[in-house]
């Protein structure tokens, strides 16, 4: 079955600490989007990525960065300069090619910082 | 910039009811919109789309029309299950104008239904 896996589901981070969420897509999409979920705010654009190799910041890139070496794999980094990280991750992929942006969602990290 | 603005929730209604949850957006260019749905603990599903003026999305019973003039994209259904009960997104994408590929999501509305 194709799609889109992320993993861990729950991650616990001490203050202070990076942290690295996996994304892995066999959809074969060219673009991969990282976003953050926070209760009553709706979904916001952390970093995106239309081909391997490029990305650009999203809307709250701060304290957050990224790789594109494989198409298939978008990690995201939680660093330490990142002042409130406990949020739901989404990790999102779309073809990027057609009249529009349909893109398909893994199931999440819920990331807590103790 | 594009902005999506959707009902504050949340709704709660009961088994059967007719639902609408409103949404409006603001975007230069011609943008493609969209309903996700978002069921407890799970990332976001697309439920309907909508690419051009006066579109029609349907499914699973929901259904959504593409309103230029009014720029709006209310989703409705005519009898809610309790299974429905999940938190739902109206977003939209714009690419006409050869902008970044990004998504712009409203922020939620959450829908309960009872027995």
């Amino acid at each position: 079955d194709g799609g889109i896996t992320q993993s861990p589901k729950y991650l616990f981070r001490k203050e202070g600490q990076n942290v690295t969420l996996s994304c892995e897509q066999n959809l074969n999409h060219d673009a991969m989007y990282w976003y953050r979920q926070d209760p009553g705010q709706g979904l916001r654009l952390i970093y995106y990525s239309q081909i391997v190799n490029d990305f650009q910041k999203g809307d709250i890139a701060e304290g957050y960065s990224v790789s594109r070496e494989k198409k298939e794999s978008f990690p995201l980094t939680v660093t330490s300069a990142q002042k409130n990280p406990t949020a739901f991750y989404l990790c999102a992929s779309s073809a990027d090619r057609g009249p529009y942006n349909e893109q398909f969602f893994g199931p999440g990290t819920r990331l807590t910082v103790l | 910039g594009n902005s999506v603005t959707q009902m504050e929730g949340p709704v709660t209604l009961s088994e059967e009811a007719f639902l609408t949850i409103n949404c409006t957006y603001t975007a230069t260019g011609y943008p493609s919109l969209f309903w996700y749905v978002q069921y407890p603990g799970e990332g976001l599903q697309l439920l309907l789309k909508a690419t051009k003026a006066d579109d029609k999305g349907s499914n699973k019973g929901f259904e959504a029309t593409y309103r230029k003039e009014t720029t709006s994209f209310h989703l409705e259904k005519g009898s809610v299950q309790v299974s429905d009960s999940a938190v739902y997104f109206c977003a939209l994408s714009d690419r006409s104008q050869g902008g970044s590929e990004k998504l712009v999501f409203g922020k939620g509305t959450k829908l309960t239904v009872n027995p």
